[in-house]
């Protein structure tokens, strides 16, 4: 399968805990994005990253998240000290900056709920 | 700032008809619009993509048109199937990050 993976697919945790997710993008993209979404609604950008640089992160990404992207290859997101306003969906897409126009693939998902 | 609004909310017709997704956003400086699928609890499957610099683009039964000017855009299901039962999620590409901004979403409900 060379699409977009994500791990684990499930978590629950307490709050106040810490968790990190994690996004293998599909092996020839560059760019890396990560989404969040609540029940009902769209996602909502969260950050992204072009190789190995975080280029751009969204004023939701509050200073509990932090997301990496080693050598340009498969992405963390990590959550510390959750809270129950965490609970959502958290997607990750790749894109190129060659061909295909920046056209996004999805991975499943991971869905956080936090106790 | 971009806002995506995609009308309406849910939708339910017999199978067989043909139908409409509307999709408007209110800056026309977008550098793409992607059309996605979403069936419950599950991520998002891309449908059609149309560059700014395109008016529409055709999958099979979806045929996706984008209007710049008028900041709209319209997803085309021919024939509809119980199969096409899901969330249609439309979202505006930025010209520099290409991050995307969603709606949130039109529920179709196709009936047997």
């Amino acid at each position: 399968d060379t699409g977009v993976s994500q791990n684990p697919r499930h978590k629950i945790t307490k709050r106040g805990q810490n968790v990190t997710f994690r996004c293998d993008p599909i092996s020839e993209h560059n760019r890396l994005y990560w989404y969040r979404q609540t029940l009902g609604q769209g996602p909502e950008f969260l950050t992204y990253f072009q190789n190995e640089a975080q280029l751009e992160k969204s004023r939701l990404l509050s200073d509990r998240f932090s997301a990496e992207r080693p050598k340009g290859s498969f992405s963390t997101l990590e959550i510390q000290r959750t809270e129950q306003g965490d609970s959502a969906m958290y997607l990750c897409a790749s894109s190129s900056t060659g061909t295909g126009g920046f056209e996004q693939y999805f991975g499943p998902g991971t869905r956080l709920t936090v106790t | 700032k971009q806002e995506v609004t995609q009308i309406p909310a849910a939708l339910s017709v017999p199978e067989g008809e043909n139908l409409v997704l509307n999709c408007s956003f209110t800056d026309s400086a977008i550098y793409n619009l992607q059309w996605f699928r979403q069936d419950p609890g599950k991520g998002l499957t891309s449908l059609l993509l149309i560059q700014s610099s395109q008016r529409e683009q055709t999958s099979g039964r979806l045929n996706a048109s984008l209007d710049k000017s008028s900041g709209r855009s319209t997803l085309y299901i021919a024939a509809s199937q119980p199969g096409d039962s899901a969330t249609y999620l439309c979202a505006a590409g930025s010209s520099n990050t290409g991050k995307l901004i969603f709606g949130q979403g039109t529920t179709l409900q196709v009936k047997p």
